[in-house]
């Protein structure tokens, strides 16, 4: 069965650094996701992307966030300048009909 | 933001038993209800959803319940298995997913 696949499974990094989160989607899907989970709570939703550009927003993803599909395959969420409150899982997700297929996530801790 | 509350937060069943799990929503414009199921560590998973023009679907031991009048939705685990301890949440649908707050089920031997 298709699966959404994120890299890497863990990210360590300073406070004032920059990450990049990568995921794979099923490969005929057309609408992406990213989420992120702080331990303990409920899985937020950060931003929608189709088409190649940002279809929605929350208002977590400010300017310190961007997402990109930079060849085609990959899908990317940057965090410019990581704060500790930014440590999380972050979660890639796919969907092409209703339903919303998420990948395995990266646990980001920001030191 | 449109909410979507859920109970209730933690849940205890004894091995066999019933797990019912409640979810209200507030946006009747929401035309899909999904139930995702995360065990420790991994993403949420699809577990089972329903539309509005229906009151229940069943999937082996997993049934949801649909309350449009009451803008609810339940899921119920019948013959609750060890298997099934993991967070449940419910979400809003579909463009982009509102998560409940969750709610963790323990089943006990």
């Amino acid at each position: 069965e298709p699966e959404v696949t994120q890299t890497p499974s863990h990210q360590v990094t300073q406070m004032g650094q920059e990450v990049i989160l990568r995921c794979v989607p099923i490969s005929n899907h057309l609408y992406f996701y990213w989420y992120r989970q702080i331990l303990g709570q409920k899985v937020e939703f950060l931003v929608s992307f189709y088409n190649n550009e940002i279809s929605e927003k929350s208002e977590i993803f400010d300017d310190q966030f961007s997402v990109e599909r930079p060849d085609g395959s990959n899908f990317t969420l940057k965090i410019r300048s990581t704060k500790l409150e930014d440590s999380a899982m972050y979660f890639c997700a796919t969907r092409q009909g209703t339903e919303q297929y998420f990948g395995p996530g990266t646990r980001l801790t920001v030191t | 933001q449109q909410q979507v509350k859920q109970s209730p937060q933690s849940l205890i069943v004894q091995k066999g038993g019933i797990s019912i799990i409640n979810c209200a929503y507030e946006n009747t414009a929401f035309d899909y209800f999904p139930w995702y199921q995360q065990f420790p560590g991994k993403g949420p998973a699809l577990l089972i959803a329903i539309r509005p023009d229906v009151s229940e679907k069943k999937e082996g031991r997993f049934t949801i319940s649909f309350n449009k009048s009451a803008k609810q939705f339940s899921l119920h685990i019948m013959d609750s298995q060890p298997g099934d301890s993991a967070t449940y949440f419910c979400a809003a649908p579909p463009r982009k997913l509102t998560f409940g707050t969750g709610t963790r089920l323990t089943i006990i031997p």
